[in-house]
């Protein structure tokens, strides 16, 4: 059974860093690409960004772009995300999702979630 | 970026209705649509992947339908547990994009 746990979500000032792992069990983590998607409170989601099964090629959202840092350790079977320069638009629950389809493909579909971590960023 | 239209914003019906949703590109995405749906305090599930395929394990009264700009999810019977919102989402061009929404509630 396929299981995706994110955590360290929290509150942070704007201007702050965090960072988000999601820990992943059931299928083999190294040959899927994974996704971030984000929900701000009572508003729809928004994909923030991707990365290949081996890292190699990483996409990104223009919200988001140039601030966060998608990552994995195909090792460990976990997936990152590095967010830098917070602004209170980035306050969302963040949810990772394993892509539909496995290989060296490209972004998929969003299959399935994690429970999702909130983020507040507020001063 | 390729933007995502979704109606009507809310539809109101009852359990053994049909529940038709729509969604509409701003270009065309081919058949690279899907659908998810999301309930309360919950994460969104996938119900439909390019355009008309379901999910492992999502119900036959599910079902997608359209190509290129328009793009159909219908509910044959609602069921009890199919009062929830439902986004379209496309993965044709960078950056992956969903529609707003459409909440189906009961009337």
């Amino acid at each position: 059974q396929v299981q995706l746990l994110e955590s360290g979500g929290g509150v942070v000032q704007p201007g702050g860093s965090l960072r988000l792992s999601c820990a992943t069990s059931g299928f083999m983590f190294s040959t899927y690409g994974m996704h971030w998607v984000r929900q701000a409170p009572g508003k729809g989601l928004e994909w923030v960004a991707f990365i290949r099964s081996d890292g190699s090629n990483n996409f990104y959202g223009d919200s988001v772009k140039g601030r966060f840092t998608i990552s994995r350790d195909n090792s460990n079977n976990t997936l990152y995300l590095q967010m830098n320069g917070l602004r209170a638009e980035d306050t969302a629950v963040y949810y990772c999702a394993k892509n539909l389809v496995g290989g060296g493909t490209t972004g998929s579909w969003f299959d399935p979630w994690g429970q999702g971590t909130l983020v507040i960023v507020s001063s | 970026e390729i933007v995502l239209t979704q109606s009507p914003a809310t539809l109101s019906l009852s359990p053994g209705e049909r529940a038709t949703l729509s969604c509409r590109a701003s270009q065309s995405v081919y058949h690279y649509l899907a659908w998810y749906q999301q309930k309360p305090d919950q994460a969104p599930r996938l119900l439909i992947y390019d355009a008309s395929n379901r999910a492992t394990g999502i119900p036959a009264r599910f079902s997608g339908s359209g190509f290129g700009t328009d793009f159909t999810l219908t509910i044959s019977s609602l069921e009890p547990e199919d009062f929830a919102v439902y986004y379209c989402q496309q993965r044709t061009n960078w950056p992956f994009t969903f529609g707003p929404g459409t909440k189906v509630d009961i009337k």
